[in-house]
């Protein structure tokens, strides 16, 4: 009965390598994104999709590039992975308004 | 672009006191305002929300103010417990659904 899922949880990784976080939810909301939160707990919005198209990509390297199949689903690419993308990355969904959060998914780049 | 300010960023009271949580937004056409709790290694989530057509809403011990022409709005605690520990975050949004999130308070309840 998962809301919104992600996979995977922890993800520990090499700089200059690629790596994916998916993200899938089952509320039937037609508005996913992905945010950013850092170890000061800042969160910020990177994109957000809506019926499987780009409605807000924020100033976001490149090398993150989201992919929406469907709109229960909203992937997360990253290239070239580098020190300063560690975080833990939170997929969410909505209907307008309240967002509902995925588990997080930790990602550590040494 | 929107731009949220909030503060402390830091808090801590005695348990059974009020906690106080201020925010400042940026966006006139702003009209949406959620408050979301997150829990040590958890997600976050929406304890309180309200839109620009309401001054106040209240919720058991939570209660959430909005001066639109100050553009500020706040978190007021009462009563106090232990399960309050978290961090707090407010956040504005317009009819875009664009959420701005501010920086977040540590809430801690001291025993």
């Amino acid at each position: 009965d998962t809301a919104v899922s992600q996979t995977p949880k922890y993800l520990v990784t090499q700089m200059g390598n690629d790596k994916s976080i998916k993200c899938e939810q089952n509320l039937g909301h037609d508005t996913m994104y992905w945010y950013k939160q850092d170890s000061k707990k800042f969160l910020k919005i990177m994109f957000s999709y809506n019926n499987k198209e780009l409605i807000i990509n924020e100033t976001v390297p490149n090398r993150f590039s989201p992919k929406s199949p469907d709109k229960a689903h909203l992937n997360l690419h990253i290239n070239s992975l580098e020190l300063g993308d560690s975080a833990v990355y939170f997929c969410a969904s909505s209907p307008g308004g309240e967002q509902y959060f995925g588990p997080g998914t930790r990602l550590t780049v040494t | 672009g929107e731009n949220v300010e909030q503060h402390p960023s830091t808090l801590s009271v005695q348990e059974g006191d009020s906690a106080v949580i201020k925010c400042t937004y940026s966006d006139s056409a702003s009209n949406y305002f959620p408050w979301y709790k997150q829990e040590l290694g958890k997600r976050p989530q929406l304890i309180i929300d309200i839109r620009s057509n309401v001054g106040e809403k209240k919720d058991q011990r939570i209660a959430v103010t909005l001066n639109k022409t100050a553009k500020h709005f706040s978190l007021h605690i009462t009563e106090t417990q232990p399960e309050d520990s978290a961090v707090y975050f407010c956040a504005a949004a317009n009819r875009d659904d664009k959420i701005i999130f501010g920086k977040g308070t540590r809430l801690h309840i001291l025993p």
